[in-house]
């Protein structure tokens, strides 16, 4: 069983550029959710997708979106990059809502995003 | 406004002793609460959970106190291990859909 992979691990880019990461669930999860972590911070949520329909957002402007895709994979895309987006975005992939697996979030190890 | 706050920012413990976080939330609907670890490079890992109808839950070195009238929860980490060094965090949730983190504990068990 593989777990949640984010890629890539690390990346670097300017203000006002665009960046777009990506996320691989686990096996057997449809439902992903986005955080960003701020250095020394704690992981804040960005938006959840269930069965490739957007299922909440967190404090977020709009100009951080997402995809879903039918294998259940997401993407991440934020433009019009700003110094403070800098963190670390963290995917998360559990179980459908309603079951006993929703309340387990398995997480990837991150896309560190620096912006200079 | 932060919906967990979380204290110590960090926390030193020699090792067999007992590591003691604190947790507070103000919305009473939260229905979840985790406690997770990181580990640097990782994505943080689910450690042990407690729903409000329990005051406490126990699995090996770890225990959850819940004080549901004081809007409270604390994580008793036993015999604290070097190992055990890491990042904690307290979350609570709604209906399984957002999670709010608090902003993160520092533990180092010196041996």
């Amino acid at each position: 069983e593989t777990g949640v992979t984010q890629s890539p691990t690390h990346l670097i880019k300017t203000r006002g550029q665009q960046v777009t990461l990506r996320c691989s669930s686990q096996s057997g999860h449809n439902t992903v959710s986005w955080y960003q972590q701020a250095l020394g911070q704690g992981p804040q949520f960005i938006f959840q997708y269930y069965r490739e329909e957007e299922n909440g957002r967190g404090n977020f402007p709009p100009r951080f979106s997402g995809l879903q895709f039918p294998n259940y994979s997401s993407e991440l895309n934020v433009n019009a990059l700003e110094l403070d987006d800098s963190a670390l975005y963290l995917c998360a992939s559990s179980i459908g809502l309603g079951t006993s697996g929703a309340n387990v979030l398995t997480f990837g190890a991150g896309s560190r995003l620096t912006v200079l | 406004q932060q919906q967990v706050k979380q204290s110590p920012q960090s926390l030193i413990v020699q090792k067999g002793g007992i590591s003691i976080i604190n947790c507070a939330y103000e919305n009473t609907a939260f229905d979840y609460f985790p406690w997770y670890q990181q580990f640097p490079g990782k994505g943080p890992a689910l450690l042990i959970a407690i729903r409000p109808d329990v005051s406490e839950k126990k699995e090996g070195r770890f225990t959850i106190s819940f004080n549901k009238s004081a809007k409270q929860f604390s994580l008793h980490i036993m015999d604290s291990q070097p190992g055990d060094s890491a990042t904690y965090f307290c979350a609570a949730s709604m209906n399984f859909n957002k999670f709010y983190f608090g902003s993160g504990t520092k533990l180092n068990v010196k041996p």
